[in-house]
C-alpha cells in the first residue's frame, strides 16, 4: 500500500531562513510524489510533482523538492523563507485514482 | 481562468438532516474527485468519476454516501442521515486527464457542521 509520513506536525523558520519540511514514502513500484499548500479558507494549491528523471523538483512560490529514493524521502524546500509561506503543507503520494496525503505539516515563519 | 467552486461554502445540519454539497469542476476536467478532510488531518479520498461515471467508491464511509456526476461536469454529494461524525471538510478536485497521470485541482471545500 502506498503511503508518506510527514514527522513534525510544526516547523517555525525566522523569515530569510532556509526551511525544510519533512516527507518519507512508502510504496510499490515508482513513486509518483506530490506536495500542495494549503491557506486558511482555501483549497489545496498544487506545488510541485516528482514522476521521474532529475532528484531536483522546482515548483510554484520558489519551492523545490529534493527525491532520495535511497532515504526514500521527499523533502520540501526554500532558499530563504518569507511571511507569506506560513500555511499548511502536505506530502502525497499517488495511489491511482487517488491521491493519499500526509498528515500534514505547519510552516509558521516569523518576521 | 475559473477554478473549481463548491457551494455551500458552510453548511449546518441538524443530525439526522440529508444534504447536498455541489462541485462546479474546471470546465473540460475529464476526471473528479470528492475528499473528506478532518480536521487537523490530511484529507482522504472519497469516490471518483471518469466523466459521468463513478469508477472508485471505495471510500465512502457508508451507504449513507452518495454521489453522482449526471452529465460529466457538475457534481453532488449527498449525505443522509447526518451524524456527528460526518463533521468535516469536503473538498472537491478536478483534473483535465484521466486519474493518476497529473495534478488534481481543489474547491475551497464546504465545511460541514452537524450539530
Amino acid at each position: 500500500a502506498q503511503s508518506v509520513a510527514q514527522p513534525e506536525d510544526q516547523v517555525n523558520v525566522a523569515e530569510g531562513n532556509p526551511l525544510t519540511v519533512k516527507c518519507t514514502y512508502s510504496v510499490s513500484g515508482n513513486p509518483y510524489l506530490f506536495w500542495y499548500v494549503q491557506y486558511p479558507n482555501r483549497g489545496l494549491q498544487f506545488l510541485l510533482k516528482y514522476i521521474t528523471g532529475d532528484n531536483l523538483v522546482k515548483g510554484s512560490y520558489g519551492f523545490e523538492a529534493e527525491f532520495n529514493k535511497s532515504q526514500t524521502s521527499f523533502h520540501l524546500k526554500k532558499p530563504s523563507a518569507l511571511v507569506s509561506d506560513s500555511a499548511l503543507y502536505f506530502c502525497a503520494v499517488r495511489s491511482r485514482p487517488k491521491i493519499i496525503f500526509g498528515s500534514g505539516t505547519r510552516l509558521s515563519i516569523r518576521p | 481562468g475559473a477554478g473549481v467552486s463548491q457551494s455551500p461554502r458552510y453548511k449546518v445540519a441538524k443530525r439526522g438532516q440529508d444534504v447536498a454539497l455541489r462541485c462546479d469542476p474546471i470546465s473540460g476536467h475529464v476526471s473528479l474527485f470528492w475528499y473528506q478532510q478532518a480536521l487537523g488531518q490530511g484529507p482522504e479520498f472519497l469516490t471518483y468519476f471518469q466523466n459521468e461515471a463513478q469508477l472508485d467508491k471505495s471510500g465512502l464511509p457508508s451507504d449513507r454516501f452518495f454521489a453522482e456526476r449526471p452529465e460529466g461536469s457538475v457534481s453532488t454529494l449527498k449525505i443522509q442521515r447526518t451524524q456527528q461524525e460526518d463533521s468535516a471538510v469536503y473538498l472537491c478536485a478536478s483534473s483535465l486527464v484521466l486519474a493518476g497521470s497529473g495534478e488534481q485541482y481543489f474547491g475551497p471545500g464546504t465545511r460541514l457542521t452537524v450539530t
